[in-house]
C-alpha cells in the first residue's frame, strides 16, 4: 500500500544552519505531496504542497521538490531559526480518496 | 475567521468508560476528518465526513465512530476506552476533501488519557 517514510528525529541544528528533512513516499498512482509544520501544544498547519511531478513548492524559506524518479520529497532551508523548531510531518494526498497519508513526523530543534 | 475548533481539550477516563470529542469546522468548510495522533504511529486517519456523509474510514475497531452534522460540525465517539486509545485526537477541516490541492485546517487537538 501507499506510505510515507521520514528520517528519525530529533534533528539538532545551530541557528543559520542548512536544513534537509529526507521524506520518501510509496505510491500506486499519482497523488499531491505536502509538508505539515506543527508547533508545540498546536495543530498542523501546511507548510508548503506540490500537486505534481518536477513541481517545487516553497514558503517562509522552506522549499521542497516532487521527485517523480526518486519518490521523494525533500524538506530544505538554506538558514535555520530557532522559531522553526517543530514537529515536520511529510504527507501524500490523494483526490477522491479523502485521506491523507502521514509520515511519522520528524522534530527539529534549532539551538541559539 | 475563526479557525477549527476542538472541544475538551484534555479529558482523562478509565479503561471501559466512552467518550464524545467534538469539532467545529472553519465557517465554509464543509468537509471534516479526523486523525490519531501517537508518539509511535504518528497520524492515523479515522474518518471523513462531507455533507453528513462518511466518505471513508480508517483501520479503526468500530469502538470508533463518528458523525457530522447540517453546519458541518463533527463528533466522534470512542467507547469502551482501551490504554491504547490514549492519543491526542485531531480533527482537521477543508472545502471539499477530495481535491488534489486539498489543504487541511487542524485544530490544536483534543488530548485523551485513558487510565
Amino acid at each position: 500500500g501507499d506510505s510515507v517514510t521520514q528520517m528519525e528525529g530529533p534533528v539538532t541544528l545551530s541557528e543559520e544552519a542548512f536544513l534537509t528533512i529526507n521524506c520518501t513516499y510509496t505510491a500506486t498512482g499519482y497523488p499531491s505531496l505536502f509538508w505539515y509544520v506543527q508547533y508545540p501544544g498546536e495543530g498542523l498547519q501546511l507548510l508548503l504542497k506540490a500537486t505534481k511531478a518536477d513541481d517545487k513548492g516553497s514558503n517562509k524559506g522552506f522549499e521542497a521538490t516532487y521527485r517523480k524518479e526518486t519518490t521523494s520529497f525533500h524538506l530544505e532551508k538554506g538558514s535555520v531559526q530557532v522559531s522553526d523548531s517543530a514537529v515536520y510531518f511529510c504527507a501524500l494526498f490523494y483526490s477522491g480518496t479523502y485521506k491523507y497519508i502521514f509520515g511519522t513526523g520528524t522534530r527539529l530543534k534549532v539551538l541559539a | 475567521k475563526a479557525g477549527v475548533t476542538q472541544t475538551p481539550r484534555y479529558l482523562i477516563k478509565t479503561r471501559g468508560q466512552q467518550v464524545t470529542l467534538s469539532c467545529s469546522p472553519i465557517s465554509g468548510h464543509r468537509s471534516v476528518s479526523w486523525y490519531q495522533q501517537t508518539p509511535g504511529q504518528g497520524l492515523q486517519f479515522l474518518f471523513e465526513y462531507f455533507s453528513e456523509t462518511q466518505r471513508n474510514k480508517g483501520n479503526f475497531p468500530g469502538r470508533f465512530s463518528g458523525r457530522q452534522f447540517s453546519n458541518s460540525r463533527s463528533e466522534m465517539n470512542v467507547s469502551t476506552l482501551e490504554l491504547g486509545d490514549s492519543a491526542l485526537y485531531l480533527c482537521a477541516s477543508s472545502l471539499d476533501g477530495s481535491s488534489g490541492a486539498n489543504v487541511l485546517t487542524f485544530g490544536a487537538g483534543s488530548r485523551l488519557t485513558v487510565l
